[in-house]
């Protein structure tokens, strides 16, 4: 039940392409869903989160789209460029007895082609 | 600018020999986490410390054990490395207030 299912694994689109990553969690204790940018040889950097109360959440050109009902959130990147090659992590969390307890997706290895 | 800061960024060492690495925050957080990365895979959480609170994760082996013995640091000792525990480690903080963890660059462990 604390497992997050992301998909896909890998995905390669070209320059100003629209890529689309998958979530889909099943314990409704959580309360956070972050998205993380990881480059190689660097530790995950936070990209955009939401809260479940709130379907869709803008930045730049990142969207997080999120479907309580579904229990299913996606990260859309508008207008990709090389530079957003990458892997991503969704994440889900809640807080249990002060911490943030952070269940990561498997990730999913973004490469944006000139 | 750096807020999480691990040391070395990359670490050898030889099957078996104690290794630590470290981690230092600026960030005044109350919690750090540890996390193993390996290869294309999601990073797995070894434990974490809520102020001087030590919280083990369930599968988290014997062979790795941690220290903070303030706010700003904490160390990841692992006691006997074998080849399996090369590795990607992170380490994270959060606080009170925050719902995102903020993570340092890693070290890259290898074993030999």
């Amino acid at each position: 039940q604390q497992q997050v299912k992301q998909s896909p694994q890998s995905l390669i689109v070209q320059k100003g392409g629209i890529p689309i990553i998958n979530c889909a969690y099943e314990n409704t204790a959580f309360d956070y869903f972050p998205w993380y940018q990881q480059f190689p040889g660097k530790g995950p950097a936070l990209l955009i989160a939401i809260r479940p109360d709130v379907s869709e959440k803008k930045e730049g050109r990142f969207t997080i789209s999120f479907n309580k009902s579904a229990k299913q959130f996606s990260l859309h990147i508008m207008d990709s460029q090389p530079g957003d090659s990458a892997t991503y992590f969704c994440a889900a969390s809640y807080r249990s007895g002060g911490y943030q307890k952070v269940t990561f997706g498997t990730g999913t290895k973004l490469q944006v082609i000139p | 600018d750096a807020m999480v800061i691990q040391n070395p960024r990359y670490q050898v060492t030889q099957f078996g020999k104690p290794v630590t690495l470290s981690c230092s925050q600026t960030l005044n957080h109350n919690v750090m986490y540890w996390y193993q990365q390996k290869s294309s895979q999601a990073p797995k959480l070894l434990f974490h410390y809520y102020d001087k609170d030590f919280n083990n994760e369930a599968d988290t082996p014997d062979n790795f054990q941690s220290r903070r013995p303030n706010t700003s640091f904490c160390f990841l000792d692992i006691r006997s490395p074998g080849l399996g525990d090369a590795a990607m480690y992170l380490c994270a903080t959060s606080g009170d207030l925050n719902t995102e963890a903020f993570f340092g660059q890693g070290t890259r462990l290898t074993v030999v």
